[in-house]
Protein backbone atom coordinates (compact mmCIF):
# COMPACT_ATOMS: atom_id res chain seq x y z
CA UNK A 1 0.00 0.00 0.00
CA UNK A 2 1.34 3.26 -1.03
CA UNK A 3 1.55 5.76 1.96
CA UNK A 4 1.35 9.67 2.33
CA UNK A 5 2.49 10.33 5.56
CA UNK A 6 2.01 13.95 7.54
CA UNK A 7 1.87 14.78 11.47
CA UNK A 8 -1.03 14.60 13.01
CA UNK A 9 -0.71 17.47 15.28
CA UNK A 10 -2.17 19.46 16.46
CA UNK A 11 0.69 22.57 15.55
CA UNK A 12 0.00 25.41 17.24
CA UNK A 13 1.75 28.57 15.70
CA UNK A 14 1.34 32.37 16.80
CA UNK A 15 -0.55 34.52 14.55
CA UNK A 16 1.58 36.40 12.50
CA UNK A 17 4.20 33.38 12.46
CA UNK A 18 5.13 31.10 9.90
CA UNK A 19 3.90 27.36 9.85
CA UNK A 20 5.42 24.87 8.07
CA UNK A 21 3.73 21.50 7.09
CA UNK A 22 5.62 18.28 6.26
CA UNK A 23 4.50 15.52 3.94
CA UNK A 24 6.63 12.15 2.60
CA UNK A 25 5.23 9.75 0.13
CA UNK A 26 6.20 6.17 -0.81
CA UNK A 27 5.04 5.97 -4.93
CA UNK A 28 8.17 7.43 -6.67
CA UNK A 29 6.15 7.26 -9.63
CA UNK A 30 3.50 10.38 -8.23
CA UNK A 31 4.23 13.17 -10.37
CA UNK A 32 1.28 16.17 -8.98
CA UNK A 33 1.18 17.06 -5.90
CA UNK A 34 -1.54 19.27 -4.07
CA UNK A 35 -2.30 21.03 -1.00
CA UNK A 36 -5.77 20.68 0.21
CA UNK A 37 -7.12 22.55 3.33
CA UNK A 38 -10.05 21.34 5.32
CA UNK A 39 -12.27 23.10 7.82
CA UNK A 40 -14.14 21.31 10.29
CA UNK A 41 -17.59 19.24 8.69
CA UNK A 42 -16.41 20.91 5.30
CA UNK A 43 -15.05 19.51 2.58
CA UNK A 44 -11.50 20.00 1.44
CA UNK A 45 -10.48 23.14 -0.88
CA UNK A 46 -7.51 23.47 -2.70
CA UNK A 47 -4.67 25.60 -2.01
CA UNK A 48 -2.32 24.64 -4.35
CA UNK A 49 -0.50 22.17 -6.26
CA UNK A 50 3.11 21.38 -7.52
CA UNK A 51 4.24 19.64 -10.61
CA UNK A 52 8.09 20.11 -10.27
CA UNK A 53 10.99 20.09 -7.67
CA UNK A 54 11.53 23.79 -6.55
CA UNK A 55 9.68 26.42 -4.71
CA UNK A 56 5.83 27.79 -5.43
CA UNK A 57 4.51 31.07 -3.97
CA UNK A 58 0.99 31.62 -4.17
CA UNK A 59 0.11 34.41 -1.90
CA UNK A 60 0.97 33.20 1.73
CA UNK A 61 1.43 30.13 0.57
CA UNK A 62 4.80 28.34 -0.78
CA UNK A 63 4.82 24.94 -1.39
CA UNK A 64 8.33 22.88 -2.04
CA UNK A 65 9.16 19.60 -3.88
CA UNK A 66 11.73 17.41 -3.81
CA UNK A 67 11.24 14.26 -5.81
CA UNK A 68 14.70 12.73 -5.05
CA UNK A 69 13.80 12.86 -0.93
CA UNK A 70 10.11 12.01 -1.92
CA UNK A 71 8.96 15.28 0.22
CA UNK A 72 6.63 18.01 -0.30
CA UNK A 73 5.61 21.21 2.57
CA UNK A 74 3.50 23.80 2.74
CA UNK A 75 4.67 27.00 4.60
CA UNK A 76 1.59 29.61 5.60
CA UNK A 77 3.54 32.77 6.38
CA UNK A 78 1.83 35.55 8.92
CA UNK A 79 -0.83 33.18 9.74
CA UNK A 80 -3.57 34.18 10.57
CA UNK A 81 -6.44 32.78 13.22
CA UNK A 82 -8.85 31.60 9.92
CA UNK A 83 -5.70 29.26 8.87
CA UNK A 84 -6.45 26.75 11.93
CA UNK A 85 -7.61 24.17 9.68
CA UNK A 86 -6.82 20.11 8.81
CA UNK A 87 -3.92 20.93 6.22
CA UNK A 88 -4.38 17.54 3.57
CA UNK A 89 -1.41 16.92 1.58
CA UNK A 90 -2.46 14.64 -1.60
CA UNK A 91 -0.33 12.97 -4.34
CA UNK A 92 -1.42 11.10 -7.57
CA UNK A 93 -0.85 7.59 -7.56
CA UNK A 94 1.12 5.87 -10.06
CA UNK A 95 -1.57 2.63 -10.91
CA UNK A 96 -4.02 4.99 -11.95
CA UNK A 97 -4.99 8.65 -13.92
CA UNK A 98 -6.37 11.67 -12.06
CA UNK A 99 -6.80 9.41 -8.61
CA UNK A 100 -5.41 10.90 -5.46
CA UNK A 101 -4.11 9.46 -2.09
CA UNK A 102 -4.33 11.50 0.48
CA UNK A 103 -2.70 11.80 3.64
CA UNK A 104 -4.33 11.90 7.33
CA UNK A 105 -4.23 15.78 7.61
CA UNK A 106 -2.20 18.02 10.01
CA UNK A 107 -4.18 20.44 12.15
CA UNK A 108 -3.07 23.80 12.74
CA UNK A 109 -4.01 26.36 15.50
CA UNK A 110 -3.17 29.54 14.64
CA UNK A 111 -3.50 31.44 18.18
CA UNK A 112 -3.91 34.88 18.70
CA UNK B 1 -14.53 28.82 -11.61
CA UNK B 2 -14.24 25.41 -10.86
CA UNK B 3 -17.40 24.91 -9.01
CA UNK B 4 -18.37 21.55 -7.97
CA UNK B 5 -21.85 20.84 -6.14
CA UNK B 6 -23.70 17.94 -4.10
CA UNK B 7 -27.34 17.22 -3.27
CA UNK B 8 -28.26 16.57 -0.73
CA UNK B 9 -26.05 18.00 1.99
CA UNK B 10 -27.54 16.35 5.07
CA UNK B 11 -29.80 13.00 4.73
CA UNK B 12 -31.05 10.92 7.45
CA UNK B 13 -32.81 7.66 6.89
CA UNK B 14 -33.99 4.54 8.06
CA UNK B 15 -31.96 1.23 7.69
CA UNK B 16 -32.92 -0.76 4.63
CA UNK B 17 -33.41 2.48 2.47
CA UNK B 18 -31.53 3.39 -0.17
CA UNK B 19 -29.97 7.22 -0.52
CA UNK B 20 -28.93 9.08 -3.81
CA UNK B 21 -26.46 11.52 -4.46
CA UNK B 22 -25.69 14.09 -6.50
CA UNK B 23 -22.77 15.38 -8.06
CA UNK B 24 -22.56 18.09 -10.20
CA UNK B 25 -19.67 20.44 -12.23
CA UNK B 26 -21.53 23.63 -12.56
CA UNK B 27 -18.87 25.76 -14.80
CA UNK B 28 -16.96 22.84 -16.21
CA UNK B 29 -17.14 19.32 -17.96
CA UNK B 30 -16.10 16.03 -16.34
CA UNK B 31 -15.47 13.15 -17.97
CA UNK B 32 -13.85 11.67 -14.90
CA UNK B 33 -15.81 11.87 -11.00
CA UNK B 34 -14.31 10.11 -8.06
CA UNK B 35 -16.45 9.63 -4.78
CA UNK B 36 -14.40 9.59 -1.63
CA UNK B 37 -15.87 9.07 1.39
CA UNK B 38 -14.94 10.39 5.11
CA UNK B 39 -15.49 8.87 8.41
CA UNK B 40 -14.27 11.24 11.63
CA UNK B 41 -10.83 11.97 12.80
CA UNK B 42 -9.62 9.90 9.51
CA UNK B 43 -8.54 11.28 5.67
CA UNK B 44 -10.27 10.60 2.78
CA UNK B 45 -10.73 7.80 1.00
CA UNK B 46 -11.31 6.88 -2.13
CA UNK B 47 -14.11 4.52 -2.59
CA UNK B 48 -14.73 4.57 -6.46
CA UNK B 49 -14.25 6.41 -10.32
CA UNK B 50 -16.80 7.30 -11.86
CA UNK B 51 -16.20 7.50 -15.98
CA UNK B 52 -19.17 9.20 -18.47
CA UNK B 53 -20.18 6.96 -20.65
CA UNK B 54 -18.92 3.91 -19.29
CA UNK B 55 -18.70 1.62 -15.83
CA UNK B 56 -17.44 2.83 -12.69
CA UNK B 57 -14.55 1.54 -10.95
CA UNK B 58 -14.26 0.25 -7.56
CA UNK B 59 -11.33 0.62 -4.92
CA UNK B 60 -10.07 -2.42 -3.36
CA UNK B 61 -12.57 -3.70 -0.78
CA UNK B 62 -15.74 -1.36 -1.72
CA UNK B 63 -18.74 -3.42 -3.15
CA UNK B 64 -20.41 -2.30 -6.58
CA UNK B 65 -23.61 -3.64 -5.90
CA UNK B 66 -23.84 -1.70 -2.48
CA UNK B 67 -22.72 1.85 -4.13
CA UNK B 68 -24.12 2.03 -7.40
CA UNK B 69 -22.85 5.10 -9.86
CA UNK B 70 -24.20 6.23 -12.66
CA UNK B 71 -22.45 8.91 -14.98
CA UNK B 72 -25.30 10.29 -17.02
CA UNK B 73 -23.69 13.35 -18.46
CA UNK B 74 -20.38 15.38 -18.65
CA UNK B 75 -21.58 17.08 -15.62
CA UNK B 76 -23.04 14.83 -13.57
CA UNK B 77 -22.34 11.42 -11.33
CA UNK B 78 -24.29 10.17 -9.15
CA UNK B 79 -23.78 7.75 -6.01
CA UNK B 80 -26.41 5.59 -4.96
CA UNK B 81 -26.03 3.63 -1.29
CA UNK B 82 -28.30 0.71 -1.66
CA UNK B 83 -30.10 -1.01 1.80
CA UNK B 84 -28.19 1.51 3.60
CA UNK B 85 -26.95 -0.04 7.24
CA UNK B 86 -25.95 2.68 10.25
CA UNK B 87 -22.12 1.58 9.37
CA UNK B 88 -22.86 3.57 6.46
CA UNK B 89 -22.77 6.69 8.24
CA UNK B 90 -20.23 8.87 7.00
CA UNK B 91 -19.62 12.16 4.96
CA UNK B 92 -19.53 10.95 1.00
CA UNK B 93 -17.48 13.92 -1.15
CA UNK B 94 -17.24 13.86 -4.77
CA UNK B 95 -14.82 15.86 -6.67
CA UNK B 96 -14.16 16.48 -10.19
CA UNK B 97 -10.98 17.20 -12.42
CA UNK B 98 -12.10 19.93 -15.17
CA UNK B 99 -11.74 17.09 -18.82
CA UNK B 100 -7.79 16.55 -19.24
CA UNK B 101 -6.74 18.56 -15.77
CA UNK B 102 -5.41 16.57 -12.93
CA UNK B 103 -6.17 18.87 -10.47
CA UNK B 104 -9.68 17.85 -8.63
CA UNK B 105 -12.15 20.48 -6.81
CA UNK B 106 -14.36 18.80 -4.18
CA UNK B 107 -18.17 19.18 -3.64
CA UNK B 108 -19.15 20.40 -0.69
CA UNK B 109 -20.07 17.02 1.01
CA UNK B 110 -23.24 14.69 1.84
CA UNK B 111 -23.18 13.94 5.68
CA UNK B 112 -25.38 10.95 5.70
CA UNK B 113 -26.76 9.48 8.87
CA UNK B 114 -28.61 5.47 8.67
CA UNK B 115 -30.27 4.85 11.77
Amino acid sequence: QKEVEQNSGPLSVPEGAIASLNCTYSDRVSQSFFWYRQYSGKSPELIMSIYSNGDKEDGRFTAQLNKASQYVSLLIRDSQPSDSATYLCAVTRGDSWGKLQFGAGTQVVVTP
Amino acid sequence: GAVVSQHPSRVICKSGTSVKIECRSLDFQATTMFWYRQFPKQSLMLMATSNEGSKATYEQGVEKDKFLINHASLTLSTLTVTSAHPEDSSFYICSAPPTGEETQYFGPGTRLLVL
